[in-house]
């Protein structure tokens, strides 16, 4: 069964383009998660959905950021301005109606730099 | 917000040797998991824990879910040179529709030849 997709893995834009980030969730799997890696801060949360509906958004960091799911095989992360402090790792997971067994499987990440 | 500790940030090893790491926090968790990233790629889960006590085996690695469940701990036995990677605990508190899961800054293993 294939994994979670994302696309692109890489991507370098200039500071003040929109850059919008893709996933294809494993298929079956009710919830989605948007998460950031950097160095200094590690894995962070951005927001998740539950069937397609965002439950928490408080990790996203400000207005520029924003996300989608518009149906259950695909979601996006938007940023729009993207300034050069979004470089970053940027990780999909998802998971399977988790009342006890939340386990999250991630893609392989879509590395953003923003010059 | 909740924070789970894991140090030290790297542990260098000679192949062979057993490695053994630490993840802590200042509350409680239902769920324990443990990640490995390799460069370039997503993190893998490795192991999942879901009992106060739970003492779970995958191949070389062992990992237990702390009877306070404020902790767990990875051990790899006889590492290799492939176990080098950065690898992640965490926590998960699932209340009715809540999953998320809070995660560790990570630990850097280097596994000397």
């Amino acid at each position: 069964d294939a994994g979670v997709i994302q696309s692109p893995r890489h991507e370098v834009t200039e500071m003040g383009q929109e850059v919008t980030l893709r996933c294809k969730p494993i298929s079956g799997h009710d919830y989605l998660f948007w998460y950031r890696q950097t160095m200094m801060r590690g894995l962070e949360l951005l927001i998740y959905f539950n069937n397609n509906v965002p439950i928490d958004d408080s990790g996203m960091p400000e207005d520029r950021f924003s996300a989608k799911m518009p149906n259950a095989s695909f979601s996006t992360l938007k940023i729009q301005p993207s300034e050069p402090r979004d470089s970053a790792v940027y990780f999909c997971a998802s998971s399977l109606v988790a009342v006890i067994y939340n386990e999250q499987f991630f893609g392989p990440g879509t590395r953003l730099t923003v010059l | 917000g909740q924070q789970l500790n894991q140090s030290p940030q790297s542990m260098f090893i000679q192949e062979g040797e057993d490695v053994s790491m630490n993840c802590t926090s200042s509350s409680i968790f239902n769920t324990w998991l443990w990640y490995k990233q390799d460069p370039g790629e997503g993190p893998v889960l490795l192991i999942a824990l879901y009992k106060a006590g739970e003492l779970t085996s995958n191949g070389r690695l062992t990992a237990q879910f702390g009877i306070t469940r404020k902790d767990s701990f990875l051990n790899i036995s006889a590492s290799i040179p492939s176990d080098v990677g950065i690898y992640f605990c965490a926590g998960g508190l699932y209340t009715g529709a809540n999953s998320k899961l809070t995660f560790g800054k990570g630990i850097t293993l280097s596994v000397r030849p």
